[in-house]
């Protein structure tokens, strides 16, 4: 497995929506489950926000969702809120463990 | 509620050893692979190494492998993180984090304990 890439940033308005990706995830069908997604705040510790490449942990709005296309993993969120705003990271487990480089969001 | 709580960064000089610690609460702490993350002042996370439940398996980032070593011991419900050898670069905020109950994902994440490697 390669690195994982993500844009640096990315930016929306409130209510929009925005996609994040993340190029380099293995192409076998089964490396999907190995994709998740974290959220973090300034200061605070990151906070699992999507698991098994599409499934939300309790709690987590349903205006975050997961997908797959190829080698690229990508993250969207639905709706936004100025609360989204943070930086955002992907991390696969096939073959070694990494994380992305991770993406700062803004919403104006 | 999961409770981790990271305890044993300081300040050491290039080429010292420290010693991390987390304390676990919460859950059944030998049911999960346990891991450590590491984030540089301003930087992106970093897996660091994962170790499996009866501690028999670790697994580390190549940058690390050879200096540091993960173990645990489920009796006191705590994970541990040797580091030698330390460089500049090994500066961060070091996580311990848990496994997600499907597994493959990090669930729970403590508040970090800070490691700054400076002369």
């Amino acid at each position: 497995q390669s690195a994982l890439t993500q844009p640096a940033s990315v930016s929306g308005s409130p209510g929009q929506s925005i996609t994040i990706s993340c190029t380099g995830i293995s192409s076998d069908v089964g490396s999907y489950k190995f994709v998740s997604w974290y959220q973090q705040h300034p200061g605070k510790a990151p906070k699992l926000i999507i698991h098994e490449g599409t499934k939300r942990p309790s709690g987590v709005s349903n205006r975050f969702s997961g997908s797959k296309s190829g080698n690229t993993a990508s993250l969207t969120i639905s709706g936004l809120q100025a609360e989204d705003e943070a930086d955002y990271y992907c991390y696969s487990h096939v073959d070694s463990s990494m994380f992305g480089g991770g993406t700062k969001l803004a919403v104006l | 509620e999961v409770h981790l709580v990271e305890s044993g960064g300081a300040l050491v000089q290039p080429g010292g050893s420290l010693r991390l610690s987390c304390a676990a609460s919460g859950f059944t702490f030998s049911k999960y692979w346990m891991a450590w993350v590491r984030q540089a002042p301003g930087k992106g996370l970093e897996w660091v190494a994962s170790i499996n439940l009866a501690g028999t398996e670790e697994y580390y980032v190549d940058s690390v492998r050879g200096r540091f070593t993960v173990s645990r011991d489920n009796a006191k419900n705590s994970l541990y993180l040797q580091l030698s050898s330390l460089g500049v670069d090994d500066t961060a905020l070091y996580y311990c984090v848990r496994d997600h109950d499907a597994g493959y994902s990090w669930a729970y994440w403590g508040q970090g304990t800070l490691v700054s490697v400076s002369s």
